[in-house]
């Protein structure tokens, strides 16, 4: 199957600095990929939808300018989060579509581990 | 409303017994495709089976299958002959036609299968 690198796969940073986290589609053109977030113990929520060469889209409650999102060729999107908190630490997940639109298809990232102190 | 349910926030079994995991879902949309993801401790989602909406049969992959009961709106998991590598947080997952690009995931079930 296709695969979707997510990198780094964890990352510690200090409290006010930015992290960015990129998700690479390796063998395939993703013209849209999704950035997910996971609390502990809970489920994955959608944070916002990026296409390819176009503004991301937001889901109602995630801040755009705290998390910010670039999807700047068909195999890479990356996500900053600006000016972190400790309440930002978490495990963001990205996923990535084709144009083909099976539903079938859907790829997922191995996950980004953040802590934030 | 929720859109995707699942019931079971842990569910226990013995190894090589079967186990079912409930998913219960929520739409409009006649067009729409249910998922099911495991998820180990490291936190990668593992694609197990999937079930579109018109698809006649129940799906299966391996030791997977999906019992789908479309007027009931339910896609339960079920794993046969349970194994120790099979304990793990488990999600069930919707995505409908016309809401493309939108997977609506469910709070999971963590499943530990004792030796």
């Amino acid at each position: 199957g296709a695969v979707v690198s997510q990198h780094p796969s964890w990352v510690i940073c200090k409290s006010g600095t930015s992290v960015k986290i990129e998700c690479r589609s390796l063998d395939f053109q993703a013209t849209t990929m999704f950035w997910y977030r996971q609390f502990p113990k809970q489920s994955l929520m959608l944070m916002a939808t990026s296409n390819e060469g176009s503004k991301a889209t937001y889901e109602q409650g995630v801040e755009k300018d705290k998390f910010l999102i670039n999807h700047a060729s068909l195999t890479l999107s990356t996500l900053t989060v600006t000016s972190a908190h400790p309440e930002d630490s978490s495990f963001y997940i990205c996923s990535a579509g084709t144009r083909s639109g099976s539903n079938t298809e859907a790829f997922f990232g191995q996950g980004t581990r953040l802590t934030v102190v | 409303a929720q859109k995707i349910t699942q019931t079971q926030p842990g569910m226990f079994v013995q190894e090589k017994e079967a186990v079912t995991l409930d998913c219960t879902y929520d739409t409009s949309d006649p067009s729409y495709g249910l998922f099911w993801y495991k998820q180990p401790s490291s936190g990668e989602m593992i694609f197990l089976i999937y079930q579109g909406s018109y698809d006649q049969q129940n799906a299966t992959e391996g030791r997977y299958s999906l019992n789908f009961q479309k007027a009931r709106k339910s896609a339960n998991l079920v794993i046969s002959a349970s194994q120790l590598g099979d304990s793990a947080m488990y999600f069930c997952a919707m995505r409908e036609l016309y809401n493309f690009n939108k997977f609506y995931f469910g709070s999971g079930t963590k499943l530990n299968v004792k030796p």
